[in-house]
């Protein structure tokens, strides 16, 4: 098993472009997440789907968009990037509902805003 | 809501030394705890964990106990060494909800030198 698998690995955009960040799993976990990572703040939750078709916002969702078509994949749209999207992105993905289970994380994509 | 506060950083350890590494949560009802570790360039991925009061959760060499009590989850290992250096993050999930939703502390970084 690959795990959670994300790419890019490091984008630089300029102000007001789109792009979209991937997330892939092959685990056939239900529930995926996306998190923004800055210093000093830990992270924080952007959007989650419990399962395929359905999604839900996290705390900080303003500027970004998400879908889940499919079970494995959860891609994370910007619409019109801003130099205070300027983050790390973790895509994590758990197989089941109960709040005692691990998630589990992909290597992350570094985003810079310029 | 839920909140974690985790002990600030950076901690710097000479090998061999013992750690401790604080965590306080605030949550409704009875959350699951975790420690995740994230080495550089990486992902975060599960150190461990506890799912009711008084579990102590182990792995590697770290130990960290659910107390109810104090609401804490202190983080310890007897003798670190120079490869536990990385960033730790305590993080608390809902028993009845996803855990995709979990709430984490701001990470606490260790470095630990020969």
């Amino acid at each position: 098993n690959a795990g959670v698998t994300q790419t890019p690995k490091f984008q630089v955009l300029k102000t007001g472009q789109s792009m979209t960040l991937q997330c892939a799993q092959d685990m056939n976990h239900e529930y995926m997440s996306w998190y923004r990572q800055d210093p000093g703040m830990g992270l924080r939750l952007i959007h989650y789907s419990v399962g395929a078709g359905i999604t839900d916002q996290g705390e900080v969702p303003n500027g970004y968009n998400v879908s889940r078509s499919t079970t494995e994949d959860f891609p994370l749209r910007l619409l019109s990037a801003a130099p205070s999207q300027t983050s790390v992105y973790f895509c994590a993905s758990n197989p089941q509902r109960s709040g005692s289970s691990e998630q589990f994380f992909g290597p992350g994509t570094r985003l810079t805003v310029l | 809501g839920n909140s974690v506060t985790q002990m600030e950083g950076p901690v710097t350890l000479s090998e061999e030394a013992f750690l401790t590494i604080n965590c306080t949560y605030t949550a409704t009802g009875y959350p699951s705890l975790f420690w995740y570790v994230q080495y550089p360039g990486e992902g975060l991925q599960l150190l461990l964990k506890a799912t009711k009061a008084d579990d102590k959760g182990s792995n590697k060499g770290f130990e960290a106990t659910y107390r109810k009590e104090t609401t804490s989850f202190h983080l310890e290992k007897g003798s670190v060494q120079v490869s536990d250096s990385a960033v730790y993050f305590c993080a608390l999930s809902d028993a009845n909800t996803n855990a995709g939703k979990s709430t984490f502390g701001d990470g606490t970084t260790l470095t630990v030198k020969p």
